[in-house]
């Protein structure tokens, strides 16, 4: 295993209530990413990090912010939650430090449900 | 904006049979490829990948796949599955201009009938 752990796991929450996901990595790595995986859509990459404090907007960023004030931890917010934002969230980390191979190693995901 | 396809959403095959799953990608540039498979219940792990150089690549349990560039594919192909192949599989790419980012198709759902 690369390492990679998501917190939580499961969550149900209401509509505009603020949710916060944790990516916790132990390999030190400069990359992480967060991705929303659904039927059909497959994953889609919400934001990344390359750095501490170093972050940049993915495909479907709208409604999301994140946060790196560590080298181990990414943080995705929703601030306000809604239904479209039902999905299940997978964190992934880069060994490709400096060299951008684009591969990826994934957490085991966290399901969101908004009600 | 670059794409990646995958035309088959599900694929049902019997033990031992071929397998192909197609996929397509939009850009024209310098490419890396990946092929991604996720178990039920189970996270995203690297199937294969291509960088560069012999364009058939061989990953782990049996899967290759092959770079066709001038038909922009990069197609999956294992000669004779089994049943715990049952999975959906992801073709990713990272692109020469965004290479930061990885862009994943739709994903295929293989179902292997024992």
């Amino acid at each position: 295993d690369a390492g990679i752990t998501q917190s939580p796991r499961h969550k149900v929450t209401e509509t505009g209530t603020p949710v916060t996901l944790r990516c916790h990595q132990t390999e030190n790595h400069r990359y992480m990413y967060w991705y929303r995986q659904d039927p059909g859509h497959g994953l889609r990459l919400i934001h990344y990090s390359y750095g501490v404090k170093d972050t940049d907007k993915g495909e479907v960023s709208d409604g999301y912010s994140v946060s790196r004030s560590k080298t181990e931890d990414f943080l995705l917010t929703l601030e306000s939650a809604t239904s479209s934002q039902t999905s299940v969230y997978f964190c992934a980390i880069s060994w490709g430090v400096g060299s951008n191979t684009g591969e990826l190693f994934f957490g085991e995901g966290s399901r969101l449900t908004v009600l | 904006a670059q794409s990646v396809s995958q035309h088959n959403h599900h694929v049902i095959l019997s033990e031992a049979a071929s397998l192909e799953l197609g996929c397509n990608y939009s850009y024209g540039g310098t490419v890396n490829l990946f092929w991604y498979v996720q178990y039920p219940g189970q996270h995203l792990q690297l199937l294969l990948k291509y960088f560069s150089g012999d364009p058939l690549v061989k990953g782990i349990k049996g899967f290759e796949a092959e770079f066709i560039k001038s038909k922009f594919s990069f197609n999956l192909r294992k000669p004779s599955v089994q049943w715990s192949d049952t999975a959906e599989y992801f073709c990713a790419v990272t692109y020469s201009g965004s290479a930061r980012q990885l862009t994943f198709g739709s994903g295929t759902q293989l179902t292997v009938l024992p």
